[in-house]
C-alpha cells in the first residue's frame, strides 16, 4: 500500500517561496506506475490541481500557476517536492501530494501565508 | 481550460435514499473522469476512475456513468458515513480540473 506524507513549513511570509516535500513509502517512486501530483484546497473551497511530475522529471503545470511553480523529484530519497514562489495570502491552503492517477493521497498540510 | 460543473452544489437526503450527482464538462473528455469523496478535515478518497470503474475497496453502492461531456455518480442506500462532499475531476487535458463539489447532507 503506497503512502504519502507531506512536510514543510506551515507559515510562509508574503513574497517568499513555499517549499513542500512529499515522501512516498510502500512503493518506489521510480516504479513508473504513477505520476506524482500536487493539489491544494483553500479553507472551505474546492480542489485545485497544481501540477505533476513523472519519474523521468517530465512535468505538467496548471497554467494559472506555471510561472511560479516548480515540481521536482528525488528518486534516491523516494521524494518529490513543490516550490511556489512569490506567494500571497491567496496561496494559503491545505496542500496535498498524491499519486496520479489520484489513487493515493497524503493527509495534507496547511500552509499559511502571512507576515 | 476545461470547466467542470457539478449539480447540485448541495443535496439533502435521508439514510436509505439513492442519490445522483451530475458533472458536466465544457468540452468532450471521453471517459477521463474521476470521482472523489471528501470528509471534513480529511484528504479526498478516490471512488471511481475512467468514468465508471470502481476503485479497489470501494463498495458497489457507488457507481459512475457517462462519456463525452455528461457524467453521473450514483450512490445507493445512503448510510451515515456517505454524507460528505463529492468532487469530479477530468484528466483528459491540462490542467486536470475539478468540479466545485457537491455537499451531501443528511435530511
Amino acid at each position: 500500500q503506497v503512502q504519502l506524507q507531506e512536510s514543510g513549513p506551515g507559515l510562509v511570509k508574503p513574497s517568499q517561496t513555499l517549499s513542500l516535500t512529499c515522501t512516498v513509502s510502500g512503493g518506489s517512486i521510480s516504479s513508473g506506475s504513477y505520476y506524482w501530483s500536487w493539489i491544494r484546497q483553500p479553507a472551505g473551497k474546492g480542489l485545485e490541481w497544481i501540477g505533476r511530475i513523472y519519474t523521468s522529471g517530465s512535468t505538467n503545470y496548471n497554467p494559472s500557476l506555471k510561472s511560479r511553480v516548480t515540481i521536482s523529484v528525488d528518486t534516491s530519497k523516494n521524494q518529490f517536492s513543490l516550490k511556489l514562489s512569490s506567494v500571497t495570502a491567496a496561496d494559503t491552503a491545505v496542500y496535498y501530494c498524491a499519486s496520479d492517477p489520484l489513487e493515493y493521497w497524503g493527509q495534507g498540510t496547511l500552509v499559511t501565508v502571512s507576515s | 481550460d476545461i470547466q467542470m460543473t457539478q449539480s447540485p452544489s448541495s443535496l439533502s437526503a435521508s439514510v436509505g435514499d439513492r442519490v445522483t450527482i451530475t458533472c458536466r464538462a465544457s468540452q468532450g473528455i471521453s471517459n477521463y473522469l474521476a470521482w472523489f469523496q471528501q470528509k471534513p478535515g480529511k484528504a479526498p478518497k478516490s471512488l471511481i476512475y475512467a468514468a465508471s470503474s470502481l476503485q479497489s475497496g470501494v463498495p458497489s453502492k457507488f457507481s459512475g456513468s457517462g462519456s463525452g461531456t455528461d457524467f453521473t455518480l450514483t450512490i445507493s442506500s445512503l448510510q451515515p458515513e456517505d454524507f460528505a462532499t463529492y468532487y469530479c475531476q477530468q484528466y483528459n487535458s491540462y490542467p486536470h480540473s475539478f468540479g466545485q463539489g457537491t455537499k451531501l447532507e443528511i435530511k
